[in-house]
């Protein structure tokens, strides 16, 4: 079973900010928060990761709260190629057997 | 920078066939290598992983094998293909356990 709730979908303006929600409130300290995207068809695209600090990349931010109960992945300034399904993930690292649990997701539209 | 190719990208194929999954990764040596099924509308389910050539780990028992003949190249086959094989089959690397998996366009393998 996912160890993550998300909002099953969320729309938001093209050029505006997209705040992403999750909560993992039975998170483990050795566990990292993932962030992937699927498009339809697509194989998942990684965003994201990190265990307990904010991290930046040139996609996403991500804001991890500091009793690492729920975080946010903040896509800048969405386009209409960001609209995809999300997923948040919580994971182990060095677990090779550990099977990625995707839950359902928070579907994004972003519209013109 | 990296890349991973899946192919074929969809497949179909008469219950009883044998089955060949290739899946080759470029610009990194020695990656992690996974083979996953997504079955519709749900998490992914890890299949198999390596850590390095000949060097095969299975995570379910089923009909499926894996190889791998070269370091960056992994292989899923069946000698006898079951109508439950069927679903959406990625392939994944990780530069190690301890990093994000990067997932292929994956294959859509339908079993008649």
């Amino acid at each position: 079973d996912a160890k993550t709730t998300q909002p099953t979908s969320m729309d938001c303006a093209e050029g505006r900010a997209a705040n992403l929600p999750c909560n993992h409130s039975t998170i483990s300290g050795n566990e990292y928060v993932y962030w992937y995207r699927q498009i339809h068809s697509q194989g998942p695209q990684y965003i994201i990761h990190g265990l307990k600090n904010n991290e930046t990349n040139e996609m996403a931010s991500l804001i991890i709260t500091e009793d690492r109960k729920s975080s946010t992945l903040i896509l800048p300034h969405a386009t209409l190629r960001d609209t995809a399904v999300y997923y948040c993930i919580v994971r182990a690292g060095g677990d090779y057997g550990q099977n990625f649990v995707f839950g359902p997701g928070t579907r994004l539209s972003v519209l013109p | 920078s990296q890349t991973i190719h899946q192919w074929p990208a969809t497949l179909v194929q008469p219950v009883g066939s044998p089955l060949s999954l290739e899946c080759t990764v470029e610009g990194t040596s020695n990656p992690n290598l996974y083979w996953y099924r997504q079955a519709a509308g749900r998490g992914l389910q890890l299949l198999f992983y390596s850590v390095g050539i000949g060097q095969i780990s299975s995570e379910v028992p089923q009909n499926l094998s894996a190889s791998r003949p070269q370091d960056r190249q992994f292989i899923l086959s069946s000698k006898k293909l079951l109508l439950s094989d069927s679903g959406f089959y990625l392939c994944a690397w990780s530069v190690s356990s301890n990093q994000p998996q990067h997932f292929g366009d994956g294959t859509r393998l339908s079993i008649l």
